[in-house]
Parts: C-alpha cells; sequence; structure tokens
C-alpha cells in the first residue's frame, strides 16, 4: 500500500516559472490537502478538497491552484513561482468522513521540496 | 497570531527518562488535538489524540494530558528511546469546522541521547 505519493521530491524553480506538485492516494479517501511547511514553522493548509470536482481554499491559498478531476489525485499548481513560496509542500488525505476525531487522522506523504530563486 | 503554540523549539534527554512536549492554545472552540511526529525528509505521521472530553489518553508509552482551563497539553513519553528523537507537531481542530483545517504548532524537536 503506498499511501500518499508525492512528485517531485526536489525542484528549483526560477522566479516566474510555473510548476505542477502532483500527488495521488490509494486509500480511497474522499478528502485530500495541500499543505506548506516554511522553516522553522508548523504546517498551513493551501487548498482541501472534500472529494471529485470539489475544492477549497484554506489558510494560505494566494498563488496556488489546485484540480480535484479524480479521487486518487490532487496536483497542487503554481502560477508565476515567487521566492516566499520556497517551502516543503505536503500533500495529505483521511478517511471519507473528514472529521479529525478518533481514529480517523490525515496520512500524509513525505514532502516535495520547492526553491524559488 | 498563533492560535497554536509550542514554545520549547527543541528538548534534549537522556534515553529511559520521561520526555514531556508542552504545547498552549488560545481558541476555545478547539476540540481535538493531535501530536503528530515527524522524521527529516519524512511526511508528518499521526502519534496520538485527545477530544476535549478527555483529559487524559494514553497508547503505549505516549500519553497526552489535556487541560481545558489552561488551554494546556502535554505529550509524555515514558520511556524514551533515541528512535523517539524527531520533530512533534501539536495540532488542534475543530470538529465542525473546515475539513481537516488542522492548526499546527511550530513543532519541538526531541533528541533523546543514548
Amino acid at each position: 500500500n503506498a499511501g500518499v505519493t508525492q512528485t517531485p521530491k526536489f525542484r528549483i524553480l526560477k522566479i516566474g516559472q510555473s510548476m505542477t506538485l502532483q500527488c495521488a492516494q490509494d486509500m480511497n479517501h474522499n478528502y485530500m490537502y495541500w499543505y506548506r511547511q516554511d522553516p522553522g514553522m508548523g504546517l498551513k493548509l493551501i487548498y482541501y478538497s472534500v472529494g471529485a470536482g470539489i475544492t477549497d481554499k484554506g489558510e494560505v491559498p494566494n498563488g496556488y491552484n489546485v484540480s480535484r478531476s479524480t479521487t486518487e489525485d490532487f496536483p497542487l499548481r503554481l502560477e508565476l513561482a515567487a521566492p516566499s513560496q520556497t517551502s516543503v509542500y505536503f500533500c495529505a488525505s483521511s478517511y471519507p468522513q473528514g472529521h479529525i476525531s478518533s481514529g480517523n487522522t490525515i496520512y500524509f506523504g513525505e514532502g516535495s521540496w520547492l526553491t524559488v530563486v | 497570531d498563533q492560535q497554536v503554540k509550542q514554545n520549547s523549539p527543541s528538548l534534549s534527554v537522556q534515553e529511559g527518562r520521561i520526555s514531556i512536549l508542552n504545547c498552549d492554545y488560545t481558541n476555545s472552540m478547539f476540540d481535538y488535538f493531535l501530536w503528530y511526529k515527524k522524521y527529516p525528509a519524512e511526511g508528518p505521521t499521526f502519534l496520538i489524540s485527545i477530544s476535549s472530553i478527555k483529559d487524559k489518553n494514553e497508547d503505549g508509552r505516549f500519553t497526552v494530558f489535556l487541560n481545558k482551563s489552561a488551554k494546556h497539553l502535554s505529550l509524555h513519553i515514558v520511556p524514551s528511546q533515541p528512535g523517539d528523537s524527531a520533530v512533534y507537531f501539536c495540532a488542534a481542530s475543530v470538529e465542525g469546522g473546515s475539513q481537516g483545517n488542522l492548526i499546527f504548532g511550530k513543532g519541538t524537536k526531541l533528541s533523546v541521547k543514548p
């Protein structure tokens, strides 16, 4: 069981470039999320999705776009990359219920390290 | 303004002793709290959680205590092992709020020395 898979693991972008971070999960989770973690900081929610075709903004959505055409995939698009987007990005998923309750936790991917220069 | 605070960036403990990691929160609407453990170059993994209707939850060597009146929770690891060395994140959620919108603290790096 692969869980949550993110690609690429590492990427260096130039200012103004665009790219897509890929995320796939094989646990049949309806809920998927993108977080970013800046150095010395906690994780902050960028976007989330409660099911195919449905997405919503999190705490820090500016500069990003997402889509959810299938249950398995939740790509994160960076348009016009800026140095402020240098961060570690984590994709995650959770059980269909979505609510954080006993036994229903979020499963994270291994992270994607992005540097914008 | 940080809603979930982990004021100790790092903690060093001798193997076999107790590790106590602390977390404070400001939002009284939080009703579910989680601890995640993160090794370098890996994603966070769920460790233990507690609902606001409880004041203690135990899972093996890990125990989480919740003091609602003080808006404080702590994670106890007894006995500490070198493999426990990692960054520990405290997170909080409102059950009826945005799905999965966990609010994370900045983390505490635990080092367990042999």
